[in-house]
């Protein structure tokens, strides 16, 4: 049973519109969490990150919001770039231990 | 470029075959990881290694095992895989300060096919 769950495997969006990557996950001890991104043929890249003391962290054009009553959180890119266009996993963990990730969204922007 | 190295980048090997997967860092980590990556699936964590102490093994079958002579350095051994063993295979590393880990580095993996 997938602990950390992305139900939309892929997302279009146009250039300068705003990208939002769902997530939800089950494990009410994740204190943790964790947005990844990868191009193929490279390895995933931390992209931003939040602890469940917080319910919003903002990196640039990068924020991720948790809602932490629905198990929630989301990443959302505003503006989007065409550069933006790769794989987004989102990761979590209980307790400073192990990640769990979800299967990942494939995001493209269209110019 | 992460500061994660992984070599080779691609190999196919037979199902009768021994080789090695190698991880090298460069950030001055303590905690180095194997993931498994399968099309359409999400990382599955195989090993960690913390201040080059296995720490956890999920299950992984015994034809994987694991290698970690220093904090720089890891290996993934392979003899006699099955073709569903064909996957992407990531090197993370982390800095591990008391119980935290932070968060991972990954390298560009090794892209397996066993025939």
């Amino acid at each position: 049973d997938q602990q950390v769950k992305q139900n939309s495997p892929s997302l279009s969006v146009q250039e300068g519109r705003i990208s939002i990557l769902n997530c939800d996950y089950t494990n009410s001890m994740f204190d943790y969490f964790l947005w990844y991104k990868k191009y193929p043929a490279e390895g995933p890249t931390f992209l931003i990150s939040i602890s469940s003391i917080k319910d919003k962290n903002e990196d640039g054009r990068f924020t991720v919001f948790l809602n932490k009553s629905a198990k929630h959180l989301s990443l959302h890119i505003v503006p989007s770039q065409p550069g933006d266009s790769a794989v987004y996993f989102c990761a979590a963990s209980a307790g400073a231990r192990q990640l769990t990730f979800g299967s990942g969204t494939q995001l493209t922007v269209l110019p | 470029e992460t500061g994660v190295t992984q070599t080779p980048r691609h190999l196919v090997m037979g199902m009768t075959n021994k080789k090695s997967l190698k991880c090298e860092q460069h950030l001055g980590h303590n905690a180095m990881y194997w993931y498994k990556q399968s099309a359409k699936k999400p990382l599955e964590l195989m090993f960690v290694y913390s201040l080059e102490e296995r720490v956890e093994n999920n299950s992984v079958p015994s034809r994987f095992s694991p290698e970690c002579p220093n904090s720089s350095h890891l290996f993934l051994h392979l003899h006699t895989l099955q073709p569903e063993d064909s996957a992407l295979y990531l090197c993370a590393s982390s800095l591990r300060r008391g119980t935290l880990y932070n968060e991972q580095f990954f390298g560009p993996g090794t892209r397996l096919t066993v025939l």
